[in-house]
């Protein structure tokens, strides 16, 4: 079965960088693009941005452009959200998901992992 | 960008009550709408994609329709484990937007 396990909760300081992997087993890793979203504390939603795991492209929220980077390890199966310059907003828990149909960068995302925990505090 | 609003913002009903959750669209979004189930300390549960198509393992009480710009989620008869946030979201352009979200409440 499809599980995605993330790394577990970190504490950084205004100004700082963070680095969040999501581990996939139970597929063929390569098939499926991987989104990021993030929930601040008690609010909504909202994507971050997509990488496919075959070529190494991403896209980006025009938001987090320049601060954020998704990568790729394929001999392990984990795919890594980089965020940098920090500040008190982005404290959040980031989703990474699966997209539910092989081959489309912008599908439903139907496996999500259980979430990582980014608090930002000085 | 394309502006997802749900509404209510808050519904409150009983176990065994029929729910119904909007989604309005600033602009069309086809038939590229999702609706997504939050119980609290959870991930998001797909539910609904392309607007009416229950996702695996999803009871047939949920169901979505809608296109174009008005979308809705219906539940038909409450379970207690039906109490959550649900959020719409869509595919059509970017940047990939959710709505702000509906929290369904025990009355």
């Amino acid at each position: 079965q499809v599980q995605l396990v993330q790394s577990g909760a970190e504490v950084k300081k205004p100004g700082a960088s963070v680095k969040v992997s999501c581990k996939a087993s139970g597929y063929t890793f390569t098939s499926y693009y991987f989104h990021w979203v993030r929930q601040a504390p008690g609010q909504g939603l909202e994507w971050v941005g997509l990488m496919n795991p075959n070529s190494d492209y991403t896209h980006y929220a025009q938001k987090f452009e320049g601060r954020v980077s998704m990568t790729t390890n394929s001999s392990t199966n984990t795919v890594y959200m980089e965020l940098t310059t920090l500040k008190s907003e982005d404290t959040a828990v980031y989703y990474c998901a699966r997209i539910r149909e092989a081959g489309y960068s912008s599908g439903w995302f139907a496996f999500w992992g259980q979430g990582t925990l980014v608090t930002v505090s000085s | 960008d394309i502006v997802l609003t749900q509404s209510p913002a808050t519904l409150s009903l009983s176990p065994g009550d029929r729910a119904t959750l909007s989604c309005r669209a600033s602009q069309s979004v086809s038939s590229y709408l999702a609706w997504y189930q939050q119980r609290p300390g959870q991930p998001p549960r797909l539910l609904i994609y392309d607007a009416s198509t229950r996702a695996a393992g999803i009871p047939a009480r949920f169901s979505g329709s809608g296109s174009g710009t008005d979308f809705t989620l219906t539940i038909s008869s409450l379970e207690p484990e039906d109490f959550a946030v649900y959020y719409c979201h869509q595919r059509s352009n970017w940047p990939l937007p959710f709505g702000q979200g509906t929290r369904l409440e025990i009355k």
